[in-house]
């Protein structure tokens, strides 16, 4: 059973207009959230996280929206740019008590494709 | 060098070769972890150290063997791999403050692409 999912393969934008990537998530004790770009060749490159106690984190064109009742998290980048087409992976983590050191579950990632 | 480094970044191994495959952080970091890409499926988490101590071994099968000889650096031994073990192998690094409640975000390599004949 998978615990984070990312429904969507893939994602094609035009340059400038926004990308909207989402994940959904079934485990509410999960309490920290990221996000990963990754490009062919490389390891994923950390974009941006959110801890369970907010609903937004924003950095540069990057934003963080988390829904918790919905167990719904989506990556905002405004404006798109062609540089922006990689893989992207969403992930979550838990802190149970020590129990769980740095215990990341992924999606299947979202192939985003930004047009010039 | 800076941040995660693997070598090497290709191997072609037979399935009675052994071979080793070797992490190096330089963040500073205390734990350690293997993850493995396969084709079309999630960052599969294989191993995770913590203070040189395996904290986690996610069912992964023996011809795979960890090494943590000091924070800095991890090592993956294989032998008898199968073709299905091709996959891309990540290593990351993080910060584990997990007994002080304090999520660290962990950090990647490049991977090492593997392909088992």
């Amino acid at each position: 059973d998978q615990q984070v999912k990312q429904n969507s393969p893939s994602l094609s934008v035009q340059e400038g207009r926004i990308s909207i990537l989402n994940c959904d998530y079934t485990n509410s004790m999960f309490d920290y959230f990221l996000w990963y770009k990754k490009y062919p060749a490389e390891g994923p490159t950390f974009l941006i996280s959110i801890s369970s106690i907010k609903d937004k984190n924003e950095d540069g064109r990057f934003t963080v929206f988390l829904n918790k009742s919905a167990k719904h998290l989506s990556l905002h980048i405004v404006p798109s740019q062609p540089g922006d087409s990689a893989v992207y992976f969403c992930a979550a983590s838990l802190n149970a008590g020590g129990t769980s050191y740095g215990k990341l579950t992924f999606g299947q990632g979202t192939i985003l494709t930004v047009h010039p | 060098e800076t941040g995660v480094t693997q070598t090497p970044r290709h191997l072609v191994m037979g399935m009675t070769n052994k071979k080793s495959l070797k992490c190096e952080q330089h963040l500073g970091h205390n734990a350690m972890y293997w993850y493995k890409q396969s084709a079309k499926k999630p960052l599969e988490l294989m191993f995770v150290y913590s203070l040189e101590e395996r904290v986690e071994n996610n069912s992964v099968p023996s011809r795979f063997s960890p090494e943590c000889p000091n924070s800095s650096h991890l090592f993956l031994h294989l032998h008898t791999l199968q073709p299905e073990d091709s996959a891309l192998y990540l290593c990351a690094s993080s910060q584990d403050r997990s007994r002080g409640g304090v999520q660290e975000t962990q950090y990647f390599g490049p991977g090492t692409r593997l392909l088992v004949l």
